[in-house]
């Protein structure tokens, strides 16, 4: 079973660091791109960024970039969203995502989440 | 410009059919892919690609795309479908960048 798991619920306060984890298993991770996604609290679903584990190469989202940092050890299988000082505002539930490989028909071209990870809440206050 | 326009709330009966949309110009290059979310869940695939169903999703859930507008229909809609729906795709601009919708509520009725 194609899987992503997440690391558990974390509360910290504003300015400090924070490192959350999804780990997937079932597949070779190597090979599928792994996407972060935010949704704050009552919100809408927010792509961050994703990464290739094979190669740690990462792309984000205008609004994420140089707010967050994406990287992978693939010799555990692991993703990583990290941040160097958290704000309030960055409560939320931050999902990962498995990105399919892309498929092509009648000249539309697709590439889907799945599976999802189940999520980890972060809370930041004082 | 590269974004996905969902209207915020659709509701149904039960038992009848509802068609949420998706607009936006990256579905010219891309179809839209659905996800359902319910209270207290991590988002589910329903619907990829041309018109795919993942294992164990109901049939009553179809997709469809013309031009830059996709749409996911629920043929006799159940109350275990109330949730929020969000469609995404790639950007046709960005290489690698993602796309989602605002999402819609469906409450069915």
């Amino acid at each position: 079973e194609v899987q992503l798991v997440q690391s558990g619920a974390e509360v910290k306060k504003p300015g400090e660091s924070l490192k959350i984890s999804c780990q997937g298993s079932g597949y070779s991770f190597t090979n599928y791109w792994i996407a972060w996604v935010r949704q704050m609290p009552g919100k809408g679903l927010e792509w961050m960024g994703t990464i290739y584990p094979g190669e740690s190469d990462a792309t984000y989202s205008p609004s994420f970039q140089g707010q967050v940092t994406i990287s992978a050890d693939k010799s555990i299988s692991t993703a990583y969203l990290q941040w160097s000082s958290l704000k309030a505002s960055d409560t939320a539930i931050y999902y990962c995502a498995r990105r399919s490989l892309r498929h092509c028909t009648d000249d539309l071209c697709s590439s889907w989440f799945a599976p999802w990870g189940q999520g980890t809440l972060v809370t930041v206050s004082s | 410009s590269s974004e996905l326009t969902q209207d915020p709330a659709v509701s149904v009966a039960l038992g009848q059919t509802v068609r949420i949309t998706c607009q936006g110009d990256s579905l010219r290059s891309y179809y839209a892919n659905w996800y359902q979310q319910k209270p207290g869940q991590a988002p589910l695939l329903v619907i990829y690609g041309k018109n795919t169903r993942p294992s164990g999703i109901p049939g009553r859930f179809s997709g469809s795309s013309s031009g830059t507008t996709a749409s996911l229909t629920i043929t006799g809609a159940q109350a275990e479908d109330e949730a929020d729906y969000y469609c995404h795709s790639r950007d046709s601009i960005v290489d690698h960048r993602e796309l989602f919708g605002g999402g819609t509520k469906l409450t069915v009725l």
